[in-house]
C-alpha cells in the first residue's frame, strides 16, 4: 500500500514565477491538507481540501491556491514566488474525522 | 489561540530511555500527535493520543498526556542511534479536520 506521494521531490525557481506541487493521498483517504515547512521550524498549516473544495485555511495570501480532483489527488500552486516561499511543502492525508494523518516525503521549493 | 512549546534539543545514550516534553494551550484539542522527522525526510506519524485519554502505549513508546496542565511527553525505551531525529509535537483543535499546530520539534541526539 503506497502511502502518500508527492512530486517533484526538489525543485528551483526565480521570484515571480509559478509552481505547482502535486499530492497523491495514501488508499482510503478523501481529505488532504497542505503544509510549509520553512527550515528549522515546525510545518505551518496552508489549506485543507475535502470533496474538491477548500474547507480550512491557515495564514496565508491569496497567492497559495489549490485544488483537489475526484480521485482525491490535490495540487498546491504558488504564485508570484517570493525568496520567503522557499521551503519543504507537505501534504498528509487522512479519512475524514479520523485522528490518524500521514505525511508525505515533501517537496523542497527554492527559490532564486 | 494555538501554541505549542518544546524542548529544543535532547541528549541520551543508547540503551537509555528518552522522554520528549511539549505544552500546548488550545484546551480544546482533540487529538495530539508525535512525528518523526530524519534529516531531508517528511513527517513520520510515530503516535497520536484522543485527548480524554491519560495514556497510550506502542512498543518502545509510551505516550502520557496531562489534560489539566496540557502536556504532553513521549517516551522511548531502549533509545537506538536510529532514534536520532527531530521529534515534532502537535495538537489538533476541535472543530478541525487536519489543521495541526505543531511544536518547532526536538532534536533527540543518541550517543554510543
Amino acid at each position: 500500500d503506497a502511502g502518500v506521494t508527492q512530486s517533484p521531490t526538489h525543485l528551483i525557481k526565480t521570484r515571480g514565477q509559478q509552481v505547482t506541487l502535486r499530492c497523491s493521498p495514501k488508499s482510503g483517504h478523501d481529505t488532504v491538507s497542505w503544509y510549509q515547512q520553512a527550515l528549522g521550524q515546525g510545518p505551518q498549516f496552508i489549506f485543507q481540501y475535502y470533496e474538491e473544495e477548500e474547507r480550512q485555511r491557515g495564514n496565508f495570501p491569496d497567492r497559495f491556491s489549490g485544488h483537489q480532483f475526484p480521485n482525491y489527488s490535490s495540487e498546491l500552486n504558488v504564485n508570484a514566488l517570493l525568496l520567503g516561499d522557499s521551503a519543504l511543502y507537505l501534504c498528509a492525508s487522512s479519512p475524514l474525522g479520523a485522528g490518524e494523518l500521514f505525511f508525505g516525503e515533501g517537496s523542497r521549493l527554492t527559490v532564486l | 489561540g494555538e501554541d505549542v512549546e518544546q524542548s529544543l534539543f535532547l541528549s541520551v545514550r543508547e540503551g537509555d530511555s528518552s522522554v520528549i516534553n511539549c505544552t500546548y494551550t488550545d484546551s480544546s484539542s482533540t487529538y495530539l500527535y508525535w512525528y518523526k522527522q530524519e534529516p531531508g525526510a517528511g513527517l513520520q506519524l510515530l503516535t497520536y493520543i484522543f485527548s480524554n485519554m491519560d495514556m497510550k502505549q506502542d512498543q518502545r513508546l509510551t505516550v502520557l498526556l496531562n489534560k489539566k496542565d496540557k502536556h504532553l511527553s513521549l517516551r522511548i525505551a531502549d533509545t537506538q542511534t536510529g532514534d536520532s531525529a527531530i521529534y515534532f509535537c502537535a495538537e489538533r483543535p476541535a472543530g478541525t479536520a487536519s489543521k495541526l499546530t505543531f511544536g518547532t520539534g526536538t532534536r533527540l541526539q543518541v550517543t554510543l
